[in-house]
């Protein structure tokens, strides 16, 4: 079975500009999570869909960021613009979400904003 | 809402020795806990859960942990580290809520594995 597959897996970008990341969850996983991880902190969730649809996007910075999930399948997440603090490992997880699951998680894509 | 708690930011561990990675948690009814364990450059990767029945877990790599409610923890313990432990380590919280699951997590714990 493939794992969540996520790309790129390094990007440095200065401020202000924008910058997206990709996420192809396990097929048949209808639940797709953005998580931030900061260096020294947890992963925090940005962003939920369950299937195509947002169930919660309380943590998300609004101003800034975005994400969609295309036919229920592959997901984008953009910065535009990035701040400094935007610096992070961007993960993207996903599950079955029919109940409380183990979240699989892609191998992250590493933000730098200069 | 859920919290936990991860006293530990680094522990060094000789090869060979017990570990025991402490996890408090906050919740108001029965948790869903999970331990999941990250490398360098590589995403999360779970080692065990707890969601009901048997307090004591038992997960990948010869990982196991106990949940204690009285203590609110959720520790991880492993008889006899080998240096392929070296890692990040986090607890984490899970709460069904209105059909969403979401998971909470600690700041984690970095583990040092010593010759």
């Amino acid at each position: 079975e493939a794992g969540v597959a996520q790309s790129p897996r390094y990007k440095i970008i200065e401020k202000r500009q924008s910058v997206a990341f990709w996420c192809n969850p396990i097929s048949g996983h209808a639940t797709l999570y953005w998580y931030q991880q900061i260096l020294g902190q947890g992963p925090k969730l940005l962003i939920q869909f369950q299937n195509n649809g947002v169930v919660d996007d309380s943590q998300l910075p609004k101003d800034r960021f975005s994400a969609e999930r295309l036919k229920g399948v592959d997901s984008t997440l953009k910065i535009q613009p990035a701040k400094l603090e935007d610096s992070a490992v961007y993960l993207c997880a996903s599950s079955l979400g029919d109940r409380v699951n183990e979240q699989y998680f892609g191998p992250g894509t590493r933000l730098t904003v200069t | 809402a859920q919290s936990v708690t991860q006293p530990d930011i680094h522990i060094t561990v000789s090869e060979g020795a017990s570990l025991e990675l402490r996890c408090n948690y906050s919740y108001g009814a029965t948790p869903y806990l999970f331990w999941y364990v990250q490398s360098p450059g590589q995403g999360l990767q779970l080692l065990l859960k707890y969601f009901s029945g048997d307090t004591l877990v038992q997960g990948i790599k010869g990982f196991e942990a106990e949940f204690k409610r009285s203590q609110s923890s959720f520790n991880l313990r492993k008889p006899s580290v080998h240096w392929s432990d070296a890692a990040e380590y986090f607890c984490a919280v899970g709460v069904f809520d209105f059909g969403n699951e979401k998971l909470t997590f600690g700041t984690g714990t970095r583990l040092t594995i010593i010759p």
